[in-house]
């Protein structure tokens, strides 16, 4: 299963709303995360299964999408948001990640 | 506290072996599946490999299937990957990952430091 990310990166400023598309190359129900990594650091689960939240992430993100096409929202975007993040099917095996959103600051 | 180290990273010329290791701690090891995660530094993460808590059902990404071997040894709270065969695109900063089920899907919950092979003659 191939994973895709639009866009590849976007520059916005604090108090944005962010929005990242993922599209998978067939259907992987809701089998879709998230992750946020910043430079040097391992990457941090945000979001599982769709739209569930890690504990300990803030509400200002959400996820979104069934089937083939996902959506990761950043509401209200923080300096601590600045990162690059991949989304990953966990459908079936191998579990590929997207390619990435580096998200930076305008 | 949840801590997982990897190590065994090393320079090693094409062709050769290196063995990974990733120690954990703060946890049931027996419990949860584990992964391996590659990334070369400045791109993406590329998922590697997959066990399960009982040693079974290992999964490889393309890239590496027959060169590469995931294991365990839960007496010893530790994770493997045996990379035999290597190639310079096998250069990369090998993460070690935990799964976690949670509600009917699995997510890679805590991760390691990472530790870097360099594939290079």
């Amino acid at each position: 299963i191939q994973m895709t990310q639009s866009p590849s990166s976007l520059s916005a400023s604090e108090g944005d709303r962010v929005t990242v598309t993922c599209r998978a190359s067939q259907t992987i129900s809701t089998y879709l995360n998230w992750y946020q990594q910043k430079p040097g650091k391992a990457p941090k689960v945000l979001i599982y299964g769709v739209s569930s939240l890690q504990s300990g992430v803030p509400s200002r993100f959400s996820g979104s999408g069934s089937g083939t096409d996902f959506t990761l929202t950043i509401n209200n975007l923080q300096p601590e948001d600045f990162a690059t993040y991949y989304c990953q099917q966990t459908y079936s095996t191998p579990f590929t990640f997207g390619p990435g959103t580096k998200v930076d600051i305008k | 506290e949840v801590q997982l180290v990897e190590s065994g990273g090393d320079l090693v010329q094409p062709g050769g072996s290196l063995r990974l290791s990733c120690a954990v701690s703060g946890f049931t090891f027996s419990r949860y599946w584990m992964h391996w995660v590659r990334q070369v530094p400045g791109k993406g993460l590329v998922w590697v490999s997959r066990i399960k808590n009982d040693g079974s059902s290992p999964s490889y990404a393309d890239s590496v299937e027959g060169r590469f071997t995931i294991s365990r040894d839960n007496a010893k709270n530790t994770l493997y990957l045996q990379m035999n065969s290597l190639k310079v695109e096998d250069t990369a900063v090998y993460y070690c990952a935990r799964a976690t089920y949670s509600s009917g899907w699995y997510m890679s919950d805590y991760w390691g430091q990472g530790t870097l092979v360099t594939v290079s003659s």
